[in-house]
């Protein structure tokens, strides 16, 4: 059973903070992973992908990927109430014809003004 | 604007009383899927569909059947809704993936509808 976890938290930081969040993933062979956000009630939504080893920065954002650690982290810098949200981390998996998400089941962030 | 829909938003039903929920999107995905989300289990598949007329089971499949008959959308029906499918379920949809051809067309980014939570008492 191919398996990804994160610390579900809450993890707590204040406002202007980095905030990090991490996962690791059991697939030895994932090629890609996924951050998606989910505020309360509502949808995930994707704000980060990672296909190679090393940091990607996005604005505010920067994931970073050690596919010989299976793990990946998200860092989110100068955080914001807005930042406030479930953080999923996702890794794709091949099964037959389905090339589905294998889904953390998310990191709670709290950003305390 | 590009979005996948669902309705209804909510729902409250009784046991047995067949219903549907639909899906729909805009952007010419093939791939679309639905998902329930529950405390403490996260998101987890319930079917798929590859492109028109073709579907298959995800990971928790039972009790619920889908269709799709046209590429833009994708009911989920419940035939007789018990009490342990209260839940908050997402409908989402990607290009389908592609692999060698250059493009890079993957079901990986995934757009999610904005989720029906329904209650069967």
């Amino acid at each position: 059973q191919k398996e990804v976890e994160q610390n579900s938290g809450p993890l707590s930081v204040p406002e202007g903070a980095i905030a990090s969040l991490n996962c690791t993933y059991s697939d030895r062979v994932s090629q890609s992973f996924f951050w998606y956000r989910q505020y309360s009630g509502k949808s995930p939504e994707l704000i980060m992908s990672i296909y190679s080893n090393g940091d990607k920065e996005d604005g505010r954002f920067t994931a970073q990927l050690n596919k010989a650690s299976q793990y990946v982290s998200l860092l989110i810098r100068d955080s914001q109430p807005s930042d406030s949200a479930t953080y999923l981390c996702a890794v794709p998996l091949a099964a037959g014809n389905n090339r589905k998400l294998i889904w953390g089941l998310g990191t709670s962030l709290a950003v305390n003004p | 604007e590009a979005q996948v829909t669902q309705n209804p938003r909510y729902l409250i039903t009784v046991t047995g009383k067949k219903l549907t929920v639909t899906c729909s999107q805009n952007m010419n995905h093939e791939y679309m899927s639905w998902y329930r989300q529950d405390p403490g289990l996260g998101l987890r598949q319930i079917y798929y569909s590859m492109n028109v007329e073709v579907t298959d089971k995800g990971d928790v499949p039972e009790g619920y059947k889908v269709s799709r008959k046209e590429k833009r959308n994708f009911p989920l029906i419940l035939e007789s809704p018990s009490p342990n499918q209260t839940s908050l379920y997402f409908c989402a949809s990607s290009f389908r993936f592609v692999r060698g051809s250059g493009q890079q067309a993957s079901t990986d980014t995934q757009y999610f509808g904005p989720g029906t939570r329904l209650t069967v008492l």
